[in-house]
């Protein structure tokens, strides 16, 4: 069975500094990797994703993750941190794009 | 995601009443899933469907039923809902295996 953990309940960051939203993930076979942010009282916005290739996918808003096999991790990037950026981020993984498992998800602040 | 609506937003109801989210796309995807949300849990599935003629339980479908009754249509029913389904429910597409899921704007249903 596939699982997901962030390890990290809330992220803060000083605004123009660089973030990371730390993602380790459990599945049998090739994963196919998520990341999804939610805003206030909305529904979750995709962000980037990794199926296969370069181990570095570049996502929506500047974002970024590695893809790393030896320590089964996601971990999402940015260079510089904007306070527009403070929201929920949420990863997931699923097994041949069926059966989607999220994480519990990050609260990232990000502080002006 | 504007293509993806659920109905109603927010809903109050008592224990043991029956009730109907329901949620409309216009992607044109195949697939079509129902998730709550819980504090601290992430989104976990309760059903998806790969097809009008193809229901699959997620999860946690206990105490639920679903309904997809055109391509566009999927709608989730709480036959007698309880307090602990006292959650946020989100609705997602998806066009195939290895497709973004695109969410809809949720319902907040609160369960007395």
């Amino acid at each position: 069975a596939q699982s997901v953990a962030q390890p990290e309940d809330q992220v803060n960051v000083a605004e123009g500094n660089p973030l990371t939203v730390k993602c380790t993930y459990s599945v049998s076979g090739n994963p196919y990797l998520f990341w999804y942010v939610q805003y206030p009282n909305r529904g979750l916005q995709f962000l980037l994703k990794y199926i296969t290739g370069d181990n570095l996918v570049k996502g929506s808003y500047g974002f970024e993750a590695e893809f790393n096999k030896s320590q089964t991790s996601f971990h999402l990037k940015k260079p510089s941190a904007l306070v527009s950026d403070s929201a929920l981020y949420f990863c997931a993984v699923s097994r041949y794009g069926q059966n989607f498992v999220f994480g519990p998800g990050t609260r990232l602040s990000v502080l002006p | 995601d504007a293509d993806v609506t659920q109905t109603p937003r927010n809903r109050i109801t008592k224990t043991g009443k029956r009730i109907m989210l329901e949620c409309s796309q216009t992607k044109g995807h195949d697939r079509m899933y129902w998730y709550r949300q819980d504090p601290g849990l992430g989104l976990q599935l309760i059903y998806y469907s790969f097809d009008v003629k193809d229901i699959n339980k997620g999860e946690i479908s206990d105490g639920y039923s679903v309904s997809r009754q055109a391509q566009a249509k999927f709608s989730l029913s709480l036959e007698s809902a309880i307090p602990n389904q006292t959650a946020l429910y989100f609705c997602a597409t998806s066009g195939g295996s290895a497709e973004t899921q695109y969410f809809g704007p949720g319902t907040r249903l609160l369960v007395l």
